[in-house]
């Protein structure tokens, strides 16, 4: 069964440095998104992407943060100068359709700032 | 400003009974809803959906109950099995681009 794959599993970084979190989503769909979930808390929606732009992002993804797919199979998330605040747990999804299709996550990515 | 709320952060079920989680919704835009499953260490994944045109989805053991005058949603599962425990996160969305998620309830499926 295809499935959205994210790497690394942990990432552990200074405050300031840049960061690249990987996805490589289900290959035949053609919406991407990014969520994270701050310890403890609710999993929150940061960004979705589509046709090469991004399509709707939310208050949290400010001018720190990018997504890019440079490739046609990886889809990726940077910030640029982290904060400790950062420290959270980053979902990649996909899914082939807009609106009402259900999204497959990947198993997350756990980011450390220290 | 939570727009999805699950006031519940655990439940704990005997095997074979019935697992009722709740969530509640303040956006009167939102027409669409999900269930999601997440074991830990992993991403959450997809249960069961509902449109805003129903008000009730079911599939296997897992039914999803929308009561929109209340804002109000539930899932049931019945029978509830040890494999069940997992934290349940419940989603909500207006646009179908962006998804308000609830906290979670915390599910234990006692043998």
């Amino acid at each position: 069964e295809p499935e959205v794959t994210q790497t690394p599993s942990h990432q552990v970084t200074q405050m300031g440095q840049e960061v690249i979190l990987r996805c490589v989503p289900i290959s035949n769909h053609l919406y991407f998104y990014w969520y994270r979930q701050i310890l403890g808390q609710k999993v929150e929606f940061l960004v979705s992407f589509y046709n090469n732009e991004i399509s709707e992002k939310s208050e949290i993804f400010d001018d720190q943060f990018s997504v890019e797919r440079p490739d046609g199979s990886n889809f990726t998330l940077k910030i640029r100068s982290t904060k400790l605040e950062d420290s959270a747990m980053y979902f990649c999804a996909s899914s082939d359709m807009d609106s009402g299709n259900e999204q497959f996550f990947g198993p997350g990515t756990r980011l450390t700032v220290l | 400003d939570q727009q999805v709320k699950q006031n519940s952060p655990s439940l704990s079920v005997q095997e074979g009974r019935i697992s009722i989680l709740n969530c509640d919704y303040t956006n009167s835009m939102f027409d669409y809803f999900l269930w999601y499953k997440k074991y830990p260490a992993e991403g959450p994944t997809f249960l069961i959906s509902i449109s805003s045109i129903k008000d009730k989805n079911e599939d296997g053991r897992f039914t999803v109950f929308l009561n929109k005058s209340a804002k109000h949603l539930s899932l049931h599962i019945v029978p509830s099995q040890p494999g069940d425990s997992a934290v349940y996160f419940c989603a909500a969305s207006g646009d179908g681009n962006q998804f308000y998620f609830g906290t979670g309830t915390s599910l234990t499926v006692i043998p």
